[in-house]
């Protein structure tokens, strides 16, 4: 059964720092490309980052370029999410999901996805 | 980057259509046949319904299909159920390994 749970939400100060972890298990998570993807409580879905399937090439939304890292070890099966400088606007539910790779070729849907860690940023 | 724009709200009875239409730019919907819709139930994970404008995952029911032209995609879903009442989203991939959503759309089946 295929498995991403997110771990590590909580609440942080403004200007604080946080770092989600994503767990992957019951597929081949090196034949899989991952993404952040967050909802703001009662808003829609935003698009985070994205990081390819060894690592090697990442991309962040605009609201979030340079105040957030994603990476991941392939070894360990899990994601993370480097935050930091946090805002109220980035409190929601952030949620990992992944988007198969197939030899060369990345296919752009998510077909599994976790059941979200929630960041809450308050002072 | 803006949202793709989605109807806020749709309904309609059980047996009935109802078609929900995603409306991007020429730099996303447009450029690309990488549309895909997810269903969200309050308190679960996006579940993948429709992808690359057109397919469907196993195991999601024919009553889903998607289409798509020029810069706006659409999801229709045919013979409402009870079930069927959520939240759907639709996504396109917008270049620069980026992706983009819509804002939602609220399905009540009446």
């Amino acid at each position: 059964e295929v498995q991403l749970v997110e771990s590590g939400g909580g609440v942080v100060r403004p200007g604080g720092s946080l770092r989600l972890t994503c767990a992957a298990s019951g597929f081949t998570f090196d034949d899989y490309g991952m993404s952040w993807v967050r909802q703001v409580p009662g808003k829609g879905l935003e698009w985070v980052s994205g990081i390819n399937w060894n690592g090697g090439s990442a991309s962040y939304a605009d609201s979030v370029k340079g105040r957030f890292t994603i990476s991941r070890d392939n070894a360990k099966n899990s994601l993370y999410l480097q935050m930091n400088s946090l805002r109220a606007e980035d409190t929601a539910l952030y949620y990992c999901a992944s988007f198969p790779i197939v030899g060369p070729v990345w296919k752009y849907y998510f077909d599994y996805w976790g059941q979200g860690a929630l960041v809450t940023v308050s002072s | 980057q803006s949202a793709l724009t989605q109807p806020a709200s749709v309904s309609g009875s059980p047996g009935q259509s109802i078609t929900i239409s995603c409306t991007g730019t020429s730099s996303d919907v447009g450029s690309f046949n990488r549309v895909s819709w997810y269903q969200k139930h309050p308190g679960k994970a996006p579940n993948l319904m429709i992808y690359e404008g057109t397919k469907r995952p196993s195991g999601v029911s024919n009553r889903f299909s998607g289409s798509k032209s020029g810069n706006t995609a659409s999801l229709t879903i045919s013979g409402l159920q009870a079930e069927d009442e959520a939240d759907y989203y639709c996504c396109s991939y917008a270049g620069s390994a980026t992706w983009i959503f819509g804002g939602g759309t609220k399905l009540t089946v009446l």
